[in-house]
């Protein structure tokens, strides 16, 4: 079965600076995809970045960008130029070419001002 | 406006009785899916269903009952057989298919039993 592991339940960050969160993953297939999610207070989950399994270029939106290293299972989310509006629970998540997600146990963000 | 709703927002029962909490999607996926999620964890696979009139258990499937007698809807029933149902639960739906498609969410529902 696939896992997905957040090792940081907490991380914090000062207004502007750069934060990566963690994420690995264990799976025996060569294709599948990943995704971070972010939960902010109101609970309403909302989509922040996929990743195509057989893409080598790492994924990007905005201030968003992952470091995708497939042989080492590897996903971590790196969010530059912090906000305040970016302070949520973020989950990575998994999905084999077909069929249903696997979600990590979440990393809740703390943004200072 | 596209989207999944679910309701109500907050549900409120005694113990020993069944609930059923509604999940509706009019973005035409045929895919959708039942989670729920515990104070500070992760969210946890309930049941999906693929197509009308298929559905697959989840990871916490005991005590919890739904049906897919339509595409637009997923409702998902706690029966008195779950130990502990006093939880957050959420609604998504998807395209079927292979490939990075996002699972959207519904707003959820936060039913308290007592």
């Amino acid at each position: 079965a696939q896992t997905v592991t957040q090792s940081q339940p907490e991380m914090s960050v000062q207004e502007a600076e750069t934060v990566t969160l963690s994420c690995t993953y264990d799976t025996s297939e060569s294709d599948y995809y990943l995704f971070w999610y972010k939960q902010p207070p109101s609970r309403q989950m909302i989509l922040v970045i996929r990743q195509e399994a057989y893409k080598q270029q790492n994924a990007t939106e905005n201030r968003f960008s992952v470091n995708f290293q497939k042989a080492a299972k590897s996903f971590s989310l790196k969010i530059s130029d912090s906000q305040l509006g970016d302070a949520a629970m973020y989950f990575c998540a998994y999905r084999r070419s077909y069929g249903k997600l696997t979600f990590g146990q979440g990393t809740i963000l703390t943004v200072h001002p | 406006d596209g989207g999944i709703t679910q309701s109500p927002k907050y549900l409120f029962r005694k113990e020993g009785q069944n609930v059923t909490l509604s999940c509706e999607q009019n973005l035409n996926h045929d895919a959708m899916y039942w989670y729920r999620q515990d104070p500070g964890q992760g969210l946890r696979l309930i049941y999906y269903s693929q197509i009308v009139n298929d559905f697959q258990k989840g990871d916490i499937a005991e005590g919890y009952s739904v049906s897919r007698e339509k595409k637009e809807s997923f409702p998902l029933t706690v029966t008195s057989a779950q130990k502990n149902p006093t939880a957050f639960y959420l609604c998504a739906s998807s395209i079927e298919g292979a490939g990075a498609y996002e699972q959207y969410f519904g707003p959820g529902t936060r039913l308290t039993v007592t």
